[in-house]
């Protein structure tokens, strides 16, 4: 099992600022198969980024991936109110597909 | 607009049965995997299962395996999670999420999940 850490824990920051979040694997991800979700309270899991720096449909361009190998990172240039959440890495190179533990921004 | 909706969750017993459905629209059913996913209480995201666009491919996670059956009605646009022998740590919101046309994929698309709580 491909075992993804996502660090900090916590993220605490205020509107404007930058945001780093870091999300490691036990091993390689060919073909940067990686993927980053926001997860909002009582709301649906949203797709971010893919294969590791695509933006999905309709994301905003303050949202970066990049990466490669075994380390990843999403970067949020200025945060707005409603990116406050929390944020998962997911790799879907091999079976069983695993997710990070998740990274909260919080003001 | 792609819309995902889920039903079926509740409060069970340890040991019961359930189904969850999962409703879909606004996109091609026929062409895309599907996958189940959940959220424990306080806990993260965690994969439970996905299925081919045919349903003739299944994959569960181990801590489901013998368990869980997922499947698919293509003449419905629905997917369902039949969930057996469940324990307490099953408890958690199920999500339903498409998972590409093409797998392995990430999960474009989630709807907002239906609440299982597994407790005597």
């Amino acid at each position: 099992e491909i075992v993804l850490t996502q660090s900090p824990g916590t993220l605490s920051l205020s509107p404007g600022d930058r945001a780093t979040l870091s999300c490691r694997a036990s091993q390689s991800l060919a073909r940067s198969s990686l993927a980053w979700y926001q997860h909002r309270p009582a709301q649906a899991p949203r797709l971010l980024i893919y294969g590791a720096s695509n933006r999905a449909t309709g994301v905003p361009d303050r949202f970066s991936g990049s990466g490669s190998g075994a380390d990843f990172t999403l970067t949020l240039s200025r945060l707005e109110p409603e990116d406050f959440a929390v944020y998962y890495c997911q790799q879907y190179y091999r079976s069983p597909l695993t997710f990070g533990g998740g990274t909260k921004v919080e003001i | 607009e792609v819309q995902l909706l889920e039903s079926g969750g509740d409060l069970i017993q340890p040991g019961g049965s359930l189904r969850l459905s999962c409703a879909a629209s606004g996109f091609t059913f026929t062409s895309y995997a599907m996958a189940w996913g959940r959220q424990a209480p306080g806990k993260g995201l965690e994969w439970v299962s996905t299925t081919s666009a045919s349903g003739l491919t299944t994959n569960y996670a181990d801590s489901v395996k013998g368990r869980f059956t997922i499947s698919r009605d293509n003449s419905k646009n629905t997917l369902f999670l039949q969930m057996n022998s469940l324990r307490a740590d099953d408890t958690g919101v199920y999500y339903c999420a498409t998972y590409g046309t093409r797998p392995p994929a990430p999960f474009d698309y989630w709807g907002q999940g239906t609440l299982v709580t597994v407790s005597s």
